[in-house]
């Protein structure tokens, strides 16, 4: 059975900080993997998906790594920015369905 | 194009009612998935369908649940006499190709509040 795990749980960071945030599954047969962004109470927005046979994926100030045979992925956020305050999620798929990770939920400070 | 969409965005039920949650896909999409995000949870799936067929259902609790994506309108997720423990986000997703191929698209969300 699939299980991922996302570190830290919470993070605050003083606007400007670069900052990484990680993930890490158990089975790494998967067919890609997407980082997600929600705000409270809003639905998911896809951030970056990156295929099982791809190292990495940029958008703008974020860049998500996946180290499949180790079961990583780290997504990397440039300059941050109070707006970027919200829940992150991994998640990876395999068979039919998305296996979610638990988040990360960032506050940045002005 | 539109997004996913979802409807009605909040929903309150009293126990023993029953809930009916739409979701219409992405235009082009013919595979939709149900996934759950209870309190403080993280989200899990449901089930998955495409046109007119359940694909798997292994997410889907065994009693009062069902789900359905008919030829003709957006699919269905049904819960019959409601219980507090359904209070939930419920989540609908839809991609244009089988599972694994490409992304997944999420609606905004059917909140569901059980008194």
């Amino acid at each position: 059975k699939q299980e991922v795990t996302q570190i830290p749980a919470a993070l605050s960071v003083p606007e400007g900080e670069n900052l990484v945030l990680n993930c890490s599954f158990t089975d790494s047969a998967i067919y890609n993997l997407q980082w997600f962004r929600q705000d409270p109470g809003k639905g998911l927005t896809s951030l970056l998906l990156i295929q099982s046979s791809q190292r990495e994926q940029t958008s703008g100030r974020l860049n998500a790594s996946l180290d499949k045979s180790s079961g990583r992925s780290t997504l990397y956020i440039a300059a941050s920015q109070p707006g970027d305050s919200a829940t992150y999620l991994c998640a990876v798929k395999a068979g039919n369905m998305l296996t979610f990770g638990g988040g990360t939920r960032l506050m940045v400070k002005p | 194009n539109a997004g996913v969409m979802q409807n009605p965005r909040h929903l309150v039920r009293r126990r023993g009612q029953e809930a009916r949650l739409r979701c219409s896909p992405m235009k082009g999409h013919s595979h939709v998935y149900w996934y759950r995000q209870l309190p403080e949870e993280g989200l899990k799936f449901m089930v998955y369908l495409q046109k007119e067929n359940i694909i798997d259902e292994s997410g889907m609790p065994k009693e009062r649940f069902s789900a359905e994506f008919p030829k003709e309108g957006p699919s269905i997720l049904r819960i019959q006499q409601v219980v507090r423990g359904d209070s939930a986000a419920y989540f609908c997703a839809s991609s244009p190709g089988p599972p694994n191929t490409g992304e997944l698209f999420f609606g905004e969300g059917s909140r569901l509040t059980v008194l």
